[in-house]
């Protein structure tokens, strides 16, 4: 089947830092790549949106220029959490959409800003 | 390995009732999450069992039993707004998501 890794899977990092994520779809490209965020209460929060070679459409409400997205290739996307603070610490999801708009999540990383 | 079994796809009934089984092997278990999802949408979180019972939640309920390594949710009164794909997530010990491949249900009036 089709797999989505996320590394780190878990990082702590001091307030003002930058944390990079990385998406990767391990057995198939990738043509669209979601950022996903997960609050206390379960729900996910679409974040970001982005198609391989474009930039990303952001969802309303979420700062692109804190939250930088990049989908360099079919098979990789990154999220840069850029001067972090503690309100940025979650759990961050990201999942990747086939060419048969099929759509396969990933496990996850675990955000702590201190 | 780690893995989460759900069927690929049901057809249902309108006003009918419907179980979507969830069956998973995991490295520890931190809660299980069922999330709907409709074609273009982001997922929405249905529930979130960590005990085992039955949690009701309207017309959606959801079971698990941490011994069998299984989950099912329980669609009552089905509408034709339900047909949807609805997702099995376990949650391990190292706190990573293992996701199931989702359930096409269809739902025919």
């Amino acid at each position: 089947g089709a797999v989505v890794s996320q590394h780190p899977s878990r990082v702590i990092c001091k307030s003002g830092t930058s944390v990079k994520i990385e998406c990767r779809s391990l057995d198939f490209q990738a043509t669209t790549m979601f950022w996903y965020r997960q609050f206390p209460k379960k729900s996910l929060m679409l974040m970001a949106t982005s198609n391989e070679g474009s930039k990303a459409t952001y969802e309303q409400g979420v700062e692109k220029d804190k939250f930088l997205i990049n989908h360099a290739s079919l098979t990789l996307s990154t999220l840069t959490v850029t001067s972090a603070h503690p309100e940025d610490s979650s759990f961050y999801i990201c999942s990747a959409g086939n060419y048969n708009n099929e759509q396969f999540f990933g496990p996850g990383t675990r955000l702590t800003v201190l | 390995g780690q893995n989460i079994d759900q069927p690929t796809e049901m057809t249902a009934t309108e006003g009918a009732i419907v179980q979507i089984n969830c069956t998973y092997q995991t490295s520890g278990f931190n809660g299980l999450f069922w999330y709907q999802q409709h074609a273009g949408e982001a997922p929405t979180f249905l529930s979130y069992n960590v005990l085992d019972g039955l949690e009701e939640k309207g017309r959606f309920s959801s079971f698990l039993s941490r011994s069998k390594g299984y989950s099912y949710l329980l669609l009552k009164e089905l509408q034709m707004k339900d047909s949807a794909s609805y997702l099995c997530a376990v949650r391990d010990s190292n706190y990573q998501l293992i996701w199931g491949a989702g359930t096409k249900l269809i739902i025919k009036p």
